[in-house]
């Protein structure tokens, strides 16, 4: 069972290039999610989904945008990358909302140069 | 003020020593509530959900205080295994989840 899983693990990007982080997973999961983790600050969501076509802005939603075409697929796009941007991306899943505990991937560390 | 607050720590204790770690919210209206925990450069996993009347799971025990707004984790006879960093997460209903900062707990032999 693979759970949730994130690709690429690693990213370099120069400023301005834009790149989708890709999340699947195989629980079937209603409820997806993406955070990110600066050193010091506890996650923070940028954008989440409680279904397929069905998506909504997190606390940190500015230059990233999400689509969620199928159940098992939320991937995250960044439009033109900022150093701003370099982080720890987790994506996460849960059976239909945040009241149930959630389930992540292993992040993708992504840096902006 | 932070809509989730812990103690950054670090807290350094021995092996075998019990260690309690508390943390805050704000939004009274706060409905699920959620200890992880998250080794080094790793994704967070979920140590325990943390119930109205309180619960055990093993050396770890939670504890919700919702008068007071704050929910606590006591773990006993430590481990080495247990140093990680211990994330407090809150629903604030709907569907968004605040994590604390988390707290950094170094067990040492």
């Amino acid at each position: 069972n693979a759970g949730v899983t994130q690709t690429p693990k690693f990213q370099v990007l120069k400023t301005g290039q834009s790149m989708t982080l890709q999340c699947a997973q195989d629980m079937n999961h209603e409820y997806m999610s993406w955070y990110r983790q600066d050193p010091g600050m506890g996650l923070r969501l940028i954008h989440y989904s409680v279904g397929a076509g069905i998506t909504d802005q997190g606390e940190v939603p500015n230059g990233y945008n999400v689509s969620r075409s199928t159940t098992e697929d939320f991937p995250l796009r960044l439009l033109s990358a900022a150093p701003s941007q370099t982080s720890v991306y987790f994506c996460a899943s849960s059976p239909t909302g945040v009241l149930q505990p959630q389930h992540f991937g292993d992040g993708t560390r992504l840096s902006i140069l | 003020r932070k809509e989730v607050e812990q103690d950054p720590g670090p807290f350094n204790v021995p092996e075998g020593a019990t260690v309690a770690f508390n943390c805050t919210y704000s939004n009274s209206a706060s409905q699920s509530f959620f200890w992880y925990r998250q080794d080094c450069r790793k994704e967070p996993k979920l140590l325990m959900s943390v119930y109205s009347s309180g619960n055990e799971d093993g050396r770890f025990t939670a504890q919700l205080n919702r008068a007071s707004q704050y929910i606590s984790l006591l773990i006993r006879d430590s481990k080495l295994s247990d140093s990680a960093t211990y994330l407090c997460v809150v629903t604030n209903g709907g569907f968004k989840t605040i994590f604390g900062a988390g707290t950094r707990l170094f067990v040492k032999a």
